[in-house]
């Protein structure tokens, strides 16, 4: 079956240490976002890719990093420069610009940050 | 500045009746509009779209409706049921720039009772 996988679904870090979240998709698309969601809040863009090797900043890119060197894969690192880093991170992907429709994202299982 | 609104934190509704989530928007850039529904600790999923050329889509108990002069769109599932217990996202775009990323609103809790 085709979709996003997140890794881990749970995570602690200690203040002052990086930490990357994994996504990785197999949907064969072109546009990986990551959003973050804090309790009561609606979903905020933190990066988003259109193509490989290519990557913009979101609303909320502050004290975060992402890579992207492949189609499949769009790591998340969270620095220690993030100063409110605790809250559930989301992966999605979408066709992008291949498609003139609606972009319709779809998403992983979102991984929960926790820092101690 | 918050470009999309959900302006109801939560809403109950007797199953059976029907529930209608509201939604507004200031960005007039936005061509497409999407609603997206979320359980407790899972992913959003994508459950029913607009073009901002239409006033209306329909899918199965699912309807939006959209009014472009009011910017105001809203989500209507008819008839409810327990299932639909979760939390809804209304969700815009543009082609016109660049950023084809989805503005998400604040969202609103929908609970079922049976």
């Amino acid at each position: 079956d085709g979709g996003i996988t997140q890794s881990p679904k749970y995570l602690f870090r200690k203040e002052g240490q990086n930490v990357t979240l994994s996504c990785e998709q197999n949907l064969n698309h072109d546009a990986m976002y990551w959003y973050r969601q804090d309790p009561g809040q609606g979903l905020r863009l933190i990066y988003y890719s259109q193509i490989v090797n290519d990557f913009q900043k979101g609303d909320i890119a502050e004290g975060y990093s992402v890579s992207r060197e492949k189609k499949e894969s769009f790591p998340l690192t969270v620095t220690s420069a993030q100063k409110n880093p605790t809250a559930f991170y989301l992966c999605a992907s979408s066709t992008g610009f291949k498609n003139s429709g609606a972009n319709v994202l779809t998403f992983g299982a979102g991984s929960r940050l926790t820092v101690l | 500045d918050q470009q999309v609104k959900q302006n109801s934190p939560s809403l109950s509704v007797q199953e059976g009746r029907i529930s209608i989530l509201n939604c507004d928007y200031t960005n007039s850039m936005f061509d497409y509009f999407l609603w997206y529904k979320k359980y407790p600790a899972e992913g959003p999923t994508f459950l029913i779209s607009i073009s901002s050329i239409k006033d209306k889509n329909e899918d199965g108990r699912f309807t939006v409706f959209l009014n472009k002069s009011a910017k105001h769109l809203s989500l209507h599932i008819v008839p409810s049921q327990p299932g639909d217990s979760a939390v809804y996202f209304c969700a815009a775009s543009t082609h016109r720039s660049g950023r084809r990323a989805l503005t998400f609103g604040s969202g609103t809790r929908l609970q079922v009772q049976p």
